[in-house]
Order: structure tokens, then C-alpha cells, then sequence
């Protein structure tokens, strides 16, 4: 089965502090996505990657940056953490289709457990 | 903006019985996809019905799709107590670089 790990639960951080939120798959996956859910928006993608060092913006990806510097691993990092980013955040990786490539099928995606981070 | 928009928010059923919820979107889709989160975890896939298909099974689960009117239901047949849990669908459209979009979800109770 596919694994997808993400390296805390839960997570208190202080206003101003730089966070990494980490997530590493174990099934050769080629994309990799970064989400956060918050009631009733659903999820909101903020940044995914295709390849190694390869990543895209998402809809909302004010305020963050990320980093994939090998295959299984791809990182969040919040550069200055705000209150308004505290919510659930979710890792996902999927197998092939690269996005945007003419006639790309997504296949399903693969989610870890998830990150609670909380700003004070 | 959300691409998937679920009906109804929330749903509260007897064991047994069966749990319907719809999903409206309002691009062209490639495919569109209905996964399912217990409190506090990730998101696990059910299923994908792509855009030239117009029902799909999968155990207890009926998929349907019709791209005229931009809208597809998730039927779970039988409820158990175990179903309980969220419900979202995800559209992957061209329009949006087929990266998926989800939608709102379904919160669905169901009472043993």
C-alpha cells in the first residue's frame, strides 16, 4: 500500500517563527501536493510538484514556499507564520500526469493523516 | 473558487438505509472524483468516473455523472455506522491545468 507520512500531527507554533511541515511517500510517486482544509472551503491547494525540484503555485500560495529536493520528500515551509494560517494541512502525492500536459489523466491521490498547525 | 460544490452539507441517516449526495461543478472536466475523510485524517479515494462515462460501481458504492447538466451523486447503499465520515468530490478539469479542485463536502451521520 502507499504510504503517505507527514512528519507531525499536531503542531503549536508562535506568530513570526519560520515552520516546516514535512511529508515523504514511499511509492515512487511523481506528483506531490500541498493542501490545507479549513471548514467549509474545502481543500485549497497552495503548491505541488510534478519532479524533483520542480514545483507549481496552487490557488493560494501567498505565504508559503516548498521545497522537493528528492523524489519522496517535498517540504512546506511557512517563511513567517501568521494567525491566519492556522488550519489543517495535507500532504497528497499521485502516480503519473504531469499537470497541464494535453490529455493528462490524474490518477487518484494518495493523502498522509495530516498537520494541524496552530499560530498563537 | 471551488469547482465542486456538494449538496448537502450535512446528512443523518439510519443504519441501513441508504446516503445520497450531489456534486455540482461549472467547468468541462476530464474526470471527477469522490474521496472520503473520518474526523481529523486524510483523504482516502472511493472512486473516479471519467468524463465519457456515465455511471460507475464500486461495492456499495453507485457513481453518476452527467456532464449536460455539469453534476454527478455518490449513492452508498446499505449504510453502516463505519461510513460515517465526509464526502468530497474532486473535478480535475483542463481549464484548471488538471490539477484537482475540491469541493466544500458532505458531513454524513450515520446512527446506529
Amino acid at each position: 500500500d502507499v504510504k503517505v507520512t507527514q512528519s507531525s500531527r499536531y503542531l503549536v507554533k508562535r506568530t513570526g517563527e519560520k515552520v516546516f511541515l514535512e511529508c515523504v511517500q514511499d511509492m515512487d510517486h511523481e506528483n506531490m501536493f500541498w493542501y490545507r482544509q479549513d471548514p467549509g472551503l474545502g481543500l485549497r491547494l497552495i503548491y505541488f510538484s510534478y519532479d524533483v525540484k520542480m514545483k507549481e503555485k496552487g490557488d493560494i500560495p501567498e505565504g508559503y514556499s516548498v521545497s522537493r529536493e528528492k523524489k519522496e520528500r517535498f517540504s512546506l515551509i511557512l517563511e513567517s507564520a501568521s494567525t491566519n494560517q492556522t488550519s489543517m494541512y495535507l500532504c497528497a502525492s499521485s502516480l503519473v500526469g504531469a499537470p497541464g500536459l494535453a490529455g493528462g489523466i490524474y490518477n487518484e491521490q494518495f493523502f498522509g493523516p495530516g498537520t494541524r498547525l496552530t499560530v498563537l | 473558487s471551488q469547482q465542486g460544490e456538494e449538496d448537502p452539507q450535512a446528512l443523518s441517516i439510519q443504519e441501513g438505509e441508504n446516503a445520497t449526495m450531489n456534486c455540482s461543478y461549472k467547468t468541462s472536466i476530464n474526470n471527477l472524483q469522490w474521496y472520503r475523510q473520518n474526523s481529523g485524517r486524510g483523504l482516502v479515494h472511493l472512486i473516479l468516473i471519467r468524463s465519457n462515462e456515465r455511471e460507475k460501481h464500486s461495492g456499495r458504492l453507485r457513481v453518476t455523472l452527467d456532464t449536460s447538466k455539469k453534476s454527478s451523486s455518490l449513492l452508498i447503499t446499505a449504510s453502516r455506522a463505519a461510513d460515517t465520515a465526509s464526502y468530497f468530490c474532486a473535478t480535475d478539469a483542463y481549464a484548471a491545468g488538471n490539477k484537482l479542485t475540491f469541493g466544500g463536502g458532505t458531513r454524513v451521520l450515520v446512527k446506529p
